[in-house]
Order: C-alpha cells, then sequence, then structure tokens
C-alpha cells in the first residue's frame, strides 16, 4: 500500500509570485485535504477535495486554489504569495471524504 | 479563547513512564476525536481516532473522550524514547471530513532515556 506523496519536499519564492504544490493520495483513496501548518501551531484547514469538486473549504481568501484529478492526486494553487505563508503545507488523504485522515510528509514553503 | 487548548509543554518523563496528554474544547458539537503524533519535519501519523464519549485502547496507547467535561486525552503506557514527539489532537463536527479537522497547537513530549 503506497502511503501519501508530496512533491515539492521545500520551495522558496518572493512575495507576489505564484507557487503550486502537488499530492499524490494513499492508494485507494478518493479524498484529499490541505492544511497549513505554521511553525509551533497545529495544522490549519484549507479545503478537502472529493471527486474532482471543493466539498468544504476552511478560512483562507480565494488565492489559495485547489484542483483534484480523475486519479484523485490534487493540487494546491497560491497566488499572490505573502510573508505569513511561510509554512508547512499539508495533504491528508481519506476514504469517501471521512475524517479519518492520513497526512504526507508536507512542502515546506519560504516566502521572502 | 481559541476552539481547541493545548499545553505545549515540553513535558519531560523519564523511560518507562505513564505519559498523560490533554486537550480541551469549547464547541459541544465537536463528535469525533483523533491523537495524532508528529516527528520534526514530517507529517502528522494517526495514532487513534474515535466517536463520541468513552475509551479506546490499542496497543500502549489509551484514548479517553469526556463530552460533558469538553476533554479528550491520550495515556502513554511504558513510554519509549522513540515516543518523543509532538502530540496534536483533533476534532470534527461530522463523519464526513468536509468541515476539516481542528486541532491543537500539539504537545512537546521527551522521553528520558
Amino acid at each position: 500500500e503506497t502511503g501519501v506523496t508530496q512533491s515539492p519536499t521545500h520551495l522558496i519564492k518572493t512575495r507576489g509570485q505564484q507557487v503550486t504544490l502537488r499530492c499524490s493520495s494513499q492508494s485507494g483513496h478518493n479524498t484529499v485535504s490541505w492544511y497549513q501548518q505554521a511553525l509551533g501551531q497545529g495544522p490549519q484547514f484549507i479545503f478537502q477535495y472529493y471527486r474532482e469538486e471543493e466539498n468544504g473549504r476552511g478560512n483562507f481568501p480565494p488565492r489559495f486554489s485547489g484542483l483534484q484529478f480523475p486519479n484523485y492526486s490534487s493540487e494546491l494553487n497560491v497566488n499572490a504569495l505573502e510573508l505569513d505563508d511561510s509554512a508547512l503545507y499539508l495533504c491528508a488523504s481519506s476514504s469517501d471524504g471521512n475524517n479519518e485522515q492520513f497526512f504526507g510528509p508536507g512542502t515546506r514553503l519560504t516566502v521572502l | 479563547q481559541k476552539e481547541v487548548e493545548q499545553d505545549p509543554g515540553p513535558l519531560s518523563v523519564p523511560e518507562g513512564a505513564i505519559v498523560s496528554l490533554n486537550c480541551t474544547y469549547s464547541n459541544s458539537a465537536f463528535q469525533y476525536f483523533m491523537w495524532y503524533r508528529q516527528y520534526s519535519r514530517k507529517g502528522p501519523e494517526l495514532l487513534m481516532y474515535t466517536y463520541s464519549s468513552g475509551n479506546k485502547e490499542d496497543g500502549r496507547f489509551t484514548a479517553q473522550v469526556d463530552k460533558s467535561s469538553k476533554y479528550i486525552s491520550l495515556f502513554i503506557r511504558d513510554s519509549q524514547p522513540s515516543d518523543s514527539a509532538t502530540y496534536l489532537c483533533a476534532m470534527s463536527y461530522s463523519g464526513g471530513g468536509a468541515d476539516g479537522l481542528t486541532f491543537g497547537k500539539g504537545t512537546h513530549l521527551i522521553i528520558q532515556p
């Protein structure tokens, strides 16, 4: 059984740029959730995709957007990067949208 | 007041001790409760998943939920140095997951050999 994978591992961007992060869900899982984890904090829910549709969203602005593909992999896009966007971005997969979620290793984004 | 409160620690205990980790929450609508373990620079790993009040045991780990007090606990028996990590509690309103998980800040646990 393949676990959740994310790419890239690390990324450095400058303020105002755009970034795309990628996630492959665990084998057999059709739901992907994205979280932002700032240093010393717990993860915060960004949104969830189920069957290629966004079906839940946390308190994040529209410049955070996503996609889910037919193979259930997913992308997180962030436009107009701000310094406060520097964080660990975590992807979690689950089955049929349930909340028993399994996390990937994360992508560490630094915005300068 | 944050929705989920968790003492960030660090909590330092000797090897072999019983560890007690706790979270309190303010919203009585939470129904599903989880504990995750996160090693430095890694993603969270699901340890325990429970629904509503009661106890659940899995090996050295026991999760307790007291909805009347809005209080959840994780007990680790026979603690090992490899248990040193940050422990995150998480909770959700529904089983569907579309509302996302609400996490505490995490407790940094250190097991001294």
